[in-house]
């Protein structure tokens, strides 16, 4: 049963574009929605996350959006960079727990100089 | 880096046969966490170590089983192999089971033949 799904499964940017990924989710107590990247051989690592007491969280060229009453939430990449190529995952928490995660299927994103 | 290790890289297994996967967490960490990232998918989480305890379980069955040594470093055991096992297994560390970030290790490619 999965809880948490994601689109688009790949993207294409130009480099400088704006690459947006989007999660709903279905479980109302979900708390915390991290997104991660990964790049190949590699594991995941946490890129940027977000509470649902606030609508919106940047930190460098990445914004997570949220919206709650639509049950989902969106990381935006400004200013898309050949080095962002990888494949990025949102989560949300098992259980409650915010390291017991329950992930997306993945985007592939490809940054095309 | 996060610090975290796995081995071994790759492995190679016939169906029916056990295997033992193993991680070092990242240095103070107590909290280990295993996953299973079959190809194009999200990680899914398996179980969750804490202080030499299991701390919660995913959807897997008992043939999926671990442990955590004092040191905090933790193995991942899979009984009665299946084709369907082959696999990333990926773990992650965290200071402790509250703790919002956790760190991933590089993760072991997992083939059953």
């Amino acid at each position: 049963q999965q809880q948490v799904k994601q689109s688009p499964q790949s993207l294409i940017v130009q480099k400088g574009g704006i690459s947006i990924i989007n999660c709903a989710y279905e479980n109302t107590a979900f708390d915390y929605f991290p997104w991660y990247q990964q790049f190949p051989g590699k594991g995941p690592a946490l890129l940027i996350a977000i509470r649902p007491d606030v609508s919106e969280k940047k930190e460098g060229r990445f914004t997570i959006s949220f919206n709650k009453s639509a049950k989902q939430f969106s990381l935006h990449i400004m200013d898309s960079q050949p080095g962002d190529s990888a494949t990025y995952f949102c989560a949300a928490p098992q259980g409650g727990a915010t390291n017991k995660l329950i992930f997306g299927t993945g985007t592939l994103l490809a940054v095309q100089p | 880096e996060t610090g975290v290790t796995q081995s071994p890289t790759h492995l190679i297994k016939t169906r029916g046969q056990q295997v033992t996967l193993r991680c070092s967490s990242q240095s103070g960490h107590n909290t280990v966490s295993w996953y299973q990232q079959a190809l194009g998918q999200g990680p899914q989480f398996i179980f969750q170590y804490y202080r030499e305890e299991e701390n919660g379980r995913g959807n897997f069955p008992p043939r999926f089983s671990g442990l955590q040594f004092p040191n905090y470093s933790s193995e991942l055991n899979v009984n009665a192999l299946e084709l369907d096992d082959s696999a990333l297994y990926l773990c992650a560390s965290a200071w402790g089971p509250l703790t919002d970030t956790q760190y991933f290790g590089p993760g072991t490619r997992l083939t059953v033949l």
